[in-house]
């Protein structure tokens, strides 16, 4: 069974300033995808950025980026001039690929809440 | 797109009684997806369907859930009797098969069973 383990129950980071996150998993698949959803006061899972564990290169999407160190099971995300708007409950998950390479469930970890202060 | 549709999007009922739950997922997606999360246990997965079979239903609590998906465009998750420690905020997320892990996800129904 796969576990995700987020270690910061809670962050704080001013406006415009840079925050990272930390992930760390534990699995014995080889096969697999590491993401990161936002939960803003809405409630509404929002996912962030996504992470192929074949792909070494570091995933990007605007002003978030991942560091993913495979070999230390860690994935770690970084913001990058916080905004107000960043607010929210982040989740680190891992899931699994079949050998059809078709998808299969999301495992979270307890999630980070951040908070942007001006 | 309206996204993925969940109602009620807040149920209050008592103990003993039968929920229902609802789903509608994005028109097109193959895969759809029962969350529940509460404050002790986090975000954990229930059931997942693709093409309207269960795939996986191992995390389905007890006898008292059910859920099912006639066909594409609609689910239901059934308590019955609901408790209160089944009060939490259930979701439903649904993705397409090529689009591995992109889930969108409902805005959830918080239930409380009193």
């Amino acid at each position: 069974a796969q576990t995700v383990t987020q270690s910061q129950p809670e962050m704080s980071v001013q406006e415009a300033e840079t925050v990272t996150l930390s992930c760390t998993y534990d699995t014995s698949e080889s096969n697999y995808y590491l993401f990161w959803y936002k939960q803003p006061p809405s409630r509404q899972m929002i996912l962030v950025i996504r992470q192929e564990a074949y792909k070494q290169q570091n995933a990007t999407e605007n002003r978030f980026s991942v560091n993913f160190q495979k070999a230390a099971k860690s994935f770690s995300l970084k913001i990058s001039d916080s905004q107000l708007g960043d607010t929210a409950m982040y989740f680190c998950a891992f899931m699994k690929l079949k050998l059809t390479g078709t998808a299969s469930k999301l495992t979270f970890g307890t999630g980070t809440r951040l908070q942007v202060t001006l | 797109d309206a996204g993925v549709i969940q109602s009620p999007r807040h149920e209050v009922t008592e103990m003993g009684q039968e929920v229902t739950l609802r789903c509608k997922p994005i028109s097109g997606h193959d895969y759809l997806f029962w969350y529940r999360q509460t404050m002790m246990r986090g975000l954990e997965l229930l059931i997942y369907f693709n093409n309207n079979v269960p795939i996986d239903d191992s995390g389905m609590p007890e006898d008292r859930f059910s859920a099912k998906m006639p066909n594409a465009s609609f689910s239901t998750l059934k308590i019955q009797p609901s408790e209160p420690r089944d009060s939490a905020v259930y979701f439903c997320a649904s993705s397409l098969v090529g689009t591995v892990g992109e889930q969108y996800f409902g805005p959830g129904t918080r239930l409380t069973v009193t």
